[in-house]
């Protein structure tokens, strides 16, 4: 168990660039989850997937992001046209769902997105 | 919507002190709540959750916390601070009618532990 890592760790870029994050969750952990984390805030839930599939999306998801998760392995999270406003901590967790209660979710390290 | 509200963003206590961090949820049904602690460059690490069976939830590093419905609190105590335990923790809510599938977060309280 090598826990969840994420890359890069830190990210600056200018308004108007697209960016990607990776996402490696623990293997054989079949949801993983991504948040954002803004400075003095807690972490806001962006998005889910249990294996392949995108079960949830809030609605700070705006429609410059996007999430895939293929084969239910890795996650990426892409950034378009990015603005000063998305400049944060992303985190990825994941979790194994067997259908019992408040499966734990293990946290990856995050990447720091700046956006100049 | 459920949500949490962690009273007081920042807390001080002496090494060896009770430390006390608030924690008040609002959910129109029986949440299950979470504890997490964050240390500088590291992600987020669980201490402990409740999950509707005992209301009084030990975790690691000696903390613990207790559900109580009538005060739709979920504070988190450790009887004797030590110095590791400066960190920012958060609580956090989940509805259980549709599983586990995101956390609503409190703001966060930064945890100071003074020599």
């Amino acid at each position: 168990d090598t826990g969840v890592s994420q890359n890069p760790r830190h990210k600056i870029t200018k308004r108007g660039q697209n960016v990607t994050f990776r996402c490696d969750p623990i293997s054989e952990h079949n949801r993983l989850y991504w948040y954002r984390q803004t400075l003095g805030q807690g972490p806001e839930f962006l998005t889910y997937f249990q294996n392949e599939a995108q079960l949830e999306k809030s609605r700070l998801l705006s429609d410059r992001f996007s999430a895939e998760r293929p084969k239910g392995s890795f996650s990426t999270l892409e950034i378009q046209r990015t603005e000063q406003g998305d400049s944060a901590m992303y985190l990825c967790a994941s979790s194994l769902y067997a259908g019992g209660p408040a499966d734990t979710q293990y946290f990856g390290p995050g990447t720091r997105l700046t956006v100049l | 919507a459920q949500s949490v509200t962690q009273l007081g963003s920042h807390v001080s206590v002496s090494e060896g002190a009770l430390v006390l961090l608030r924690c008040n949820y609002s959910s129109s049904v029986p949440p299950y709540l979470f504890w997490y602690v964050q240390y500088p460059n590291q992600g987020l690490q669980l201490l402990l959750k409740y999950t509707s069976a005992a209301t009084l939830v030990k975790g690691i590093n000696g903390f613990e916390a207790e559900f109580k419905k009538s005060e739709t609190s979920f504070h988190l105590t450790k009887p004797s601070a030590h110095m590791s335990d400066a960190a920012e923790y958060f609580c956090a809510v989940s509805d259980p009618n549709f599983g586990n599938e995101k956390l609503t977060f409190g703001t966060g309280t930064r945890l100071t532990i003074i020599p």
